[in-house]
C-alpha cells in the first residue's frame, strides 16, 4: 500500500510551548488528509480535515485556534499544537487518501506535555 | 450519520486457535466501504482490507478472512491458526462513497494471543 511518514513519532515537551508534527505521503498526491487523536484504548476520534490549498474543516469540539493545521501542498500537512498543556498529552495519527481510495495511516505521534 | 460497533473490547486466545472479531455497522447511505485495520502496540495503522457494499463475496488472504453479510449489517473478521504477531488491537471503519470523507471507527478489539 501506500507510504505516509509522520514525524516526529514521539515529543515531549514542556507545558506552554508548541509542537509541529508533520504528515508527509510518500508516494502519491495526497488531496485530503485527516488528523485524528486516540486516547489511551480508545478508538480514533477525527480531529479535522484538510484539502490541500484550503483551510481544514473541524470537528464539533475541537479549538482550531489550539490544533493548526496547514496543508499547503499535496504531500504535506502539519498539525500545530499551540501552548501545549497535559491534557494535550495524546496519540496523534495522520491519514492521507488521493481521491476516492483508502485511507492510508501514518506511524502515530505520541505526545507527553509535562 | 454512521456508527459502527465492535462489541469484543477484548479476546484472549492460545495460539494456533482460530478467532472471529465481529463488527456491526449501522449507515443510511445505500453504498459504502468497509474497512478493517489492525494497529499493533508500536502505534500504526496497518490497513488490512477495503470491501464495497456491492460486494458481498467473502473474502480470504491468507490465515485472513473476512465474511460481509449485508442482510445482519455485518463484516465479521476471522484469523486462522492465531499467532503471537496477530496481537493488536483491530478496528472495523465505515466510509460512505456518495460524499464526505469521514471514516467512522469502532471502539476496537484487542487481540491478544498467548503461547
Amino acid at each position: 500500500g501506500a507510504v505516509v511518514s509522520q514525524h516526529p513519532s514521539r515529543v515531549i515537551c514542556k507545558s506552554g510551548t508548541s509542537v509541529k508534527i508533520e504528515c508527509r505521503s510518500l508516494d502519491f498526491q495526497a488531496t485530503t488528509m485527516f488528523w485524528y487523536r486516540q486516547f489511551p484504548k480508545q478508538s480514533l476520534m477525527l480531529m479535522a480535515t484538510s484539502n490541500e490549498g484550503s483551510k481544514a474543516t473541524y470537528e464539533q469540539g475541537v479549538e482550531k485556534d489550539k490544533f493548526l493545521i496547514n496543508h499547503a501542498s499535496l504531500t504535506l500537512s502539519t498539525l500545530t499544537v499551540t501552548s501545549a498543556h497535559p491534557e494535550d498529552s495524546s496519540f496523534y495519527i495522520c491519514s492521507a487518501r488521493q481521491g476516492r481510495s483508502e485511507a492510508f495511516f501514518g506511524q502515530g505521534t505520541r505526545l507527553t506535555v509535562v | 450519520a454512521q456508527k459502527v460497533t465492535q462489541a469484543q473490547t477484548e479476546i484472549s486466545v492460545v495460539e494456533k486457535e482460530d478467532v472471529t472479531l465481529d463488527c456491526v455497522y449501522e449507515t443510511r447511505d445505500t453504498t459504502y466501504y468497509l474497512f478493517w485495520y489492525k494497529q499493533p502496540p508500536s502505534g500504526e495503522l496497518v490497513f488490512l482490507i477495503r470491501r464495497n457494499s456491492f460486494d458481498e463475496q467473502n473474502e480470504i488472504s491468507g490465515r485472513y478472512s473476512w465474511n460481509f453479510q449485508k442482510s445482519t449489517s455485518s463484516f465479521n473478521f476471522t484469523i486462522t491458526a492465531s499467532q503471537v504477531v496477530d496481537s493488536a488491537v483491530y478496528f472495523c471503519a465505515l466510509i460512505p462513497t456518495g460524499g464526505g470523507n469521514k471514516l467512522t471507527f469502532g471502539t476496537g478489539t484487542q487481540l491478544k494471543v498467548e503461547l
